[in-house]
């Protein structure tokens, strides 16, 4: 069973940035398989923010284009984001997933991120 | 890219059947059927229980089924358990090659 686990810190201020990384199981994001990043602002519905491909090819959702980057480090089974000019509106559970041909098979637990100062 | 649109609830009484909706434009439901489904329990990770519209993983119980029409797709749970009560959401692959999801869904057992 392939796991993912976000870490990152607990609590972030406005105008700061956010870095989370998602680890996953070693060996599991192989040719064809995406890391995602999808998010849930408390009470809301789900959006996808971007994903990162085995190989570090981006795709971004519009809507963060100019503050989102994400990456993928394979040597430590990891791949991360990083989301800038924070706002409270950005405070959600992130989740980090993994897909290939456009479908998420795995899931991390997800991870609250407060925006507050 | 505005979200799908799903009824916000639906119930049914055990061993009953209940279809959930989601209905989008021709830039993402009508466009590809890159449709899936999942089931949310509070406080837990989404759970993919449907793909490619209506194609179901492995493990998932066959009382859940998926469709397609034009730009609307379609969730079935046959025989309601009380287990299945949760919050159920679809999501879809777009034409500018990002990813939109549904308003989510509250399935309530009675």
């Amino acid at each position: 069973q392939v796991q993912l686990q976000e870490s990152g810190p607990g609590l972030v201020v406005p105008s700061g940035t956010l870095s989370l990384t998602c680890t996953f199981s070693a060996g599991s994001m192989t040719e064809h398989y995406w890391g995602s990043w999808v998010r849930q602002p408390p009470g809301r519905g789900l959006e996808w923010i971007g994903e990162v491909s085995h190989s570090g090819t981006t795709n971004y959702n519009p809507s963060f284009m100019s503050r989102v980057t994400m990456s993928m480090d394979q040597s430590k089974s990891q791949f991360s984001l990083t989301l800038s000019q924070l706002t409270a509106a950005d405070t959600a559970v992130y989740y980090c997933a993994r897909g290939r041909d456009y479908v998420w098979w795995n899931w991390g637990q997800g991870t609250l991120v407060p925006v507050s100062s | 890219q505005s979200a799908l649109t799903q009824p916000a609830s639906v119930s049914g009484s055990p061993g009953q059947s209940i279809t959930i909706s989601c209905t989008g434009t021709s830039s993402d439901v009508g466009r590809y059927n890159f449709v899936s489904w999942f089931q949310q329990q509070p406080g837990k990770a989404p759970q993919l229980i449907i793909f490619d519209v209506n194609k179901r993983p492995s493990g998932v119980s066959n009382r859940f089924s998926g469709s397609k029409s034009g730009n609307t797709a379609s969730l079935t749970i046959s025989g309601l358990q009380a287990e299945d009560e949760a919050d159920y959401r679809c999501s879809s692959y777009t034409n500018i090659r990002t990813y939109v999801f549904g308003t989510e869904t509250k399935v309530t057992v009675l």
